[in-house]
This record gives structure tokens, sequence and C-alpha cells, in this order.
């Protein structure tokens, strides 16, 4: 059973703090992975996708991902209150025909105070 | 505007109802899926098409039938639900072979009475 797990939170974070969310994923076979944001009432959209150990930078954000530990982590700079939301963290495999399956986990819960 | 629209936005219908969710992608991928999202659990993958053939069925129920008719359209056929079926229904697609990053749509809002 593939699974993702993820701290529901809230995390709560002052505005221009660092928030950090952090993902652990049980498949090893798992070679990309992605975080997502969702807003309330929307759907998920995809802010970064990480598949190399190690940092991958874009803007405020920074995806890590350490495949020894199963471990993958999303840092936030200098916090917003326009990045509350849901974070979803997902782990990506190749399910055959083409296709790729998504596992993800339930989401945290990020609150930026103003 | 993610390139993955789906219609109705909001539907309210009974337990005895039949009704079709609607699924459109204009970014010319192979690969289209129905997720589930519930309050309080992660997203349920239901089903996944790859070049018009279903490739996953997660243990969907059958009053769920999904059907694409093409790659680039995708319905869920809804028949005799219950009241837990409520819930939001995604719809996303993948390419092929370009990458493995899915784009969800908007989804639509399901509420069974």
């Amino acid at each position: 059973q593939k699974e993702v797990e993820q701290n529901s939170g809230p995390l709560s974070v002052p505005e221009g703090a660092i928030a950090s969310l952090n993902c652990t994923y049980s498949d090893r076979g798992s070679q990309s992975f992605f975080w997502y944001r969702q807003y309330s009432g929307k759907s998920p959209e995809l802010i970064m996708f990480i598949y190399s150990n190690g940092d991958k930078e874009d803007g405020r954000f920074t995806a890590q991902l350490n495949k020894a530990s199963q471990y993958v982590s999303l840092l936030i700079r200098d916090s917003q209150p326009s990045d509350s939301a849901t974070y979803l963290c997902a782990a990506n495999a190749y399910s055959g025909a083409g296709s790729y399956q998504l596992t993800f986990g339930k989401g945290t819960k990020l609150s930026v105070i103003p | 505007e993610t390139g993955v629209t789906q219609t109705p936005r909001h539907l309210v219908m009974g337990m005895t109802n039949k009704k079709s969710l609607k699924c459109e992608q204009h970014l010319g991928h192979n690969a289209m899926y129905w997720y589930k999202q519930s309050a309080k659990k992660p997203l349920e993958l239901m089903f996944v098409y790859s070049l018009e053939e279903r490739v996953e069925n997660n243990s969907v129920p059958s009053r769920f039938s999904p059907e694409c008719p093409n790659s680039s359209h995708l319905f869920l056929h809804l028949h005799t639900l219950q009241p837990e079926d409520s819930a939001l229904y995604l719809c996303a697609s993948s390419p092929r072979t370009a990458g493995n990053t899915i784009y969800f749509g908007e989804g639509s809002w399901l509420t069974v009475v």
C-alpha cells in the first residue's frame, strides 16, 4: 500500500518567516515528487516537482528531497498571507500503459499570520 | 484557466437520479484521471485512462461509471449514489511521456441528497 504522510497542521507562521512543510512516503519505487497548493474551495495547483536528491529552488519556494530517508519538504521563504492554503505532497510512480499514478498525502494547512 | 475544463461545477442530485460529469482537456495529453476529494481524506484516485483505455480502477463502486470517448474527453456517469458520495470530483490529465506532472481541472462539487 503506497502511502504519503503529512502533518495535517494547522501550521501557523508569522508573515515574513520561513514555513517548513514535511512529507514522508512509503514506496521506494517513487521517482518524482510534487507539491500542490489548494486554496479553500479550489482545485490543487502545482507549485513544484522534484526528482533528484537535494534542493530545487523556484522563487520563494525550495523543495528538498532525500530518497534514502524517503523524505520530501517544501520551504516557503518570506511567507505571505496569500500563501495560506493547504499544501498537498504527492509521490508519483509509473503504473504502466503510459500513465502515472499520484499518491497524495492528506495535506498540511498553512496559516500565515499578518 | 488550467487547460482542463470540468462541467458542471456544482451538482445536486437525488439518490435515484442519473447524472454525468464532463471533463475536457486542451493540453494535448494522452492520460486522463478522475479523483475524489472528501473532507479530511487524501485525494483518492478513481480511474485512469491512457490513450482512451482504462488502466486503473481502484475498487470504485459500480454506481460510478467512467467513459473516455477520445483522449480529450472524459465522463463520469453517476447513478443511484449515496449521500456519502458527496465530494469534490477532480478531473486531471498528464502527458504520456513528456513528463509526469498532472494538471487538475477546477472540480465538480457533488451533493447527493
